[in-house]
Parts: C-alpha cells; sequence; structure tokens
C-alpha cells in the first residue's frame, strides 16, 4: 500500500526552538506539499517542491523553511518556533501531472509553548 | 484568483440517510479537476471522488456520486446510505488543468456528523 509517512504524530516544542518535522514518501512521486490545517481556516500551503533541491513558497511561507535532498523526502523546518505556529500539519505528494489528486500522511500536531 | 467555497461548515444527517455537501468554485479556466477528501478523527486524508472537468458524466463511487454543473461552478457530493463511519470534515479541492503545474487549493471544509 502507498503511502505517506511523517515522523511525528505529536510533538510539543519550546519557543525558540527549531524544529524539523519530517515526510517520507515511498510511491517515487515528483511533488511533496507541506499544508498547515487550523480550524475554520481549512488547509494552506507552505511549500512545496516539484523536484529534488527545488522549493517554492506556498500562500503562508512566512517563518518556515524546507529541504528536499533526496527525491522522497520534503522536510519542514521552524527556524524560531512560535506559539502562533502551534497547529497541525500535513505532508502530501502527488505524481507530475494536474489530474491526480494528493496522497496526505496523517498529519503531525505541533504544539508550541 | 482561483477560490473554492464551502457553505456549510457543520452538518449532521441519520444513519441510513442521504446527504448532500455543497461546493462552488470560482475560475476562468475551462480545463481542470475537482476532488472530494474526507479527514475522519484518525486525521488521514483520503480522496473521496474525482471529477475531471471535460467529462459531463458525474463521478459515483459507491454510495458516494457528485453532482457537477460546471456553468454554475458547483461541485456538490451526495452521500447516500449514510455509515457511522462517514462522520468526518469532508474538503472539497479543485486544481487547474492547465500546462503549468498548478497546486491543489482547498476549500474551508464542511463537518458531517452521521447520528445513530
Amino acid at each position: 500500500d502507498v503511502k505517506v509517512t511523517q515522523s511525528s504524530r505529536y510533538l510539543v516544542k519550546r519557543t525558540g526552538e527549531k524544529v524539523f518535522l519530517e515526510c517520507v514518501q515511498d510511491m517515487d512521486h515528483e511533488n511533496m506539499f507541506w499544508y498547515r490545517q487550523d480550524p475554520g481556516l481549512g488547509l494552506r500551503l507552505i511549500y512545496f517542491s516539484y523536484d529534488v533541491k527545488m522549493k517554492e513558497k506556498g500562500d503562508i511561507p512566512e517563518g518556515y523553511s524546507v529541504s528536499r535532498e533526496k527525491k522522497e523526502r520534503f522536510s519542514l523546518i521552524l527556524e524560531s518556533a512560535s506559539t502562533n505556529q502551534t497547529s497541525m500539519y500535513l505532508c502530501a505528494s502527488s505524481l507530475w501531472g494536474q489530474g491526480y489528486g494528493y496522497t496526505f500522511g496523517s498529519g503531525t500536531r505541533l504544539t508550541v509553548v | 484568483a482561483q477560490t473554492v467555497t464551502q457553505s456549510q461548515p457543520e452538518m449532521s444527517v441519520q444513519e441510513a440517510e442521504t446527504v448532500t455537501l455543497s461546493c462552488t468554485y470560482d475560475t476562468s479556466e475551462s480545463n481542470y479537476y475537482l476532488f472530494w477528501y474526507k479527514q475522519p478523527p484518525s486525521r488521514q486524508m483520503i480522496l473521496v471522488i474525482r471529477q475531471e472537468a471535460y467529462k459531463q458524466q458525474n463521478a459515483t463511487e459507491n454510495r458516494f456520486s457528485v453532482n457537477f454543473q460546471k456553468a454554475a461552478k458547483s461541485f456538490s457530493l451526495k452521500i447516500s446510505d449514510s455509515q457511522l463511519g462517514d462522520t468526518a470534515m469532508y474538503f472539497c479541492a479543485f486544481i487547474s488543468g492547465g500546462g503549468s503545474q498548478g497546486n491543489l487549493i482547498f476549500g474551508k471544509g464542511t463537518k458531517l456528523s452521521v447520528k445513530p
């Protein structure tokens, strides 16, 4: 069964810490995405990548960076975590081309205290 | 800008009944794809159904079907014979089908509760 795996289901970090959220897919997908999900706001795109070492800003990139050194792995980095980054983070991947839809991981609920 | 609107933040339905979730979208493109995703309490986003804009026939997947009205830019999801396991957040999503690699645009979601 194809999978997108997020390394942590729950994470608690302190304000100012550098936080790494890891995402790995085993489907040989070209595209990978990081979303943030908040109640009443739906899913908002943070960053995406169409290829190794390639990254593009989404709608809300401020305070985040990403890394894609290998095709199967896409990391989201919070350089200095803040309480307003407490949220659910969803990773997704897809094949190249618009019609396939995305496969999602099961999410990481991050709390910054 | 392309947008997706789900006007029903919450809905409820009795088990075994039928419910329809609404979705409208705004785009100037003629070629695109529409999706409904389900997110149960387990948080795993699952693709429920997919519609290609150039196909007039409405997509169906078992108890799930859509009513795609291209001129009205409407894409509603009908769930027949609702089951307790259908309790979830449902997200409508759109992606353009043009030459460039676009990204999925999501609505804010509808929380569906199926009551026994």
